[in-house]
């Protein structure tokens, strides 16, 4: 199993731009999500998915989009891009009602 | 959600143990005590989760006050590889189970 893969690695991005970040998992989980993390802070929720057709609003949801059409891609997309989104942003998913997440490698994402 | 609360820093010397405590004076009884970490640019990592007892894994150890208000996370012989960011994080075993709130962890430094 790859695990949760994220592409891009690195993206540099203009004020104003979209674009949107990939994930997919391989693992069949029901759950997924997108977290960013800010320089010397915790992880912060942005959108979650329990299920194919089903997302839902995290802690910091503003200036970020999610769709769920099937089970293994959660993309995040960025409508336009603004410099407080530069940051490193990580998926993870897990089974509904598991104990355990698996975190993809991140994207570190600046905005100029 | 429960709150944690965590030293920011701690050191260790490489093959001593180290304990990483935790607290969380409001846990409520459904809340498991999980802990991950997160080593340098990389994604979140699960290490070890419990309820009341005491847990071990191939990972750490996990021990659990009795009355559940603290824990402390111990790895028995550091490495330079386990130099990195440790969250503990409370998670209900029902409602919203699938969430993780991060704090901003206890940073490992581990010297040769």
């Amino acid at each position: 199993n790859a695990g949760v893969t994220q592409t891009p690695k690195f993206q540099v991005l203009k004020t104003g731009q979209s674009m949107t970040l990939q994930c997919a998992q391989d693992m069949n989980h029901e759950y997924m999500s997108w977290y960013r993390q800010d320089p010397g802070m915790g992880l912060r929720l942005i959108h979650y998915s329990v299920g194919a057709g089903i997302t839902d609003q995290g802690e910091v949801p503003n200036g970020y989009n999610v769709s769920r059409s099937t089970t293994e891609d959660f993309p995040l997309r960025l409508l336009s891009a603004a410099p407080s989104q530069t940051s490193v942003y990580f998926c993870a998913s897990s089974y509904l009602t598991g104990d355990t997440q698996y975190f993809g490698p991140g994207t570190r994402l600046t905005v100029l | 959600d429960a709150k944690t609360t965590q030293p920011n820093s701690m050191e260790s010397n490489e093959e001593e143990p180290v304990h990483l405590p935790c607290n969380h004076s409001t846990i409520s009884g459904t809340d498991y005590i999980h802990w991950y970490r997160q080593l340098p640019s990389q994604g979140p990592e699960y290490v070890i989760h419990g309820l009341t007892s005491n847990v071990n894994n191939r990972m750490a150890s996990l021990a659990i006050a009795e009355d559940r208000k603290s824990s402390t996370l111990i790895l028995h012989r550091a490495t330079l590889r386990d130099a990195a960011v440790y969250y503990c994080i409370l998670r209900s075993s029902g409602g919203s189970n699938y969430k993780l709130t991060f704090g901003k962890g206890t940073l490992l430094t581990v010297n040769p």
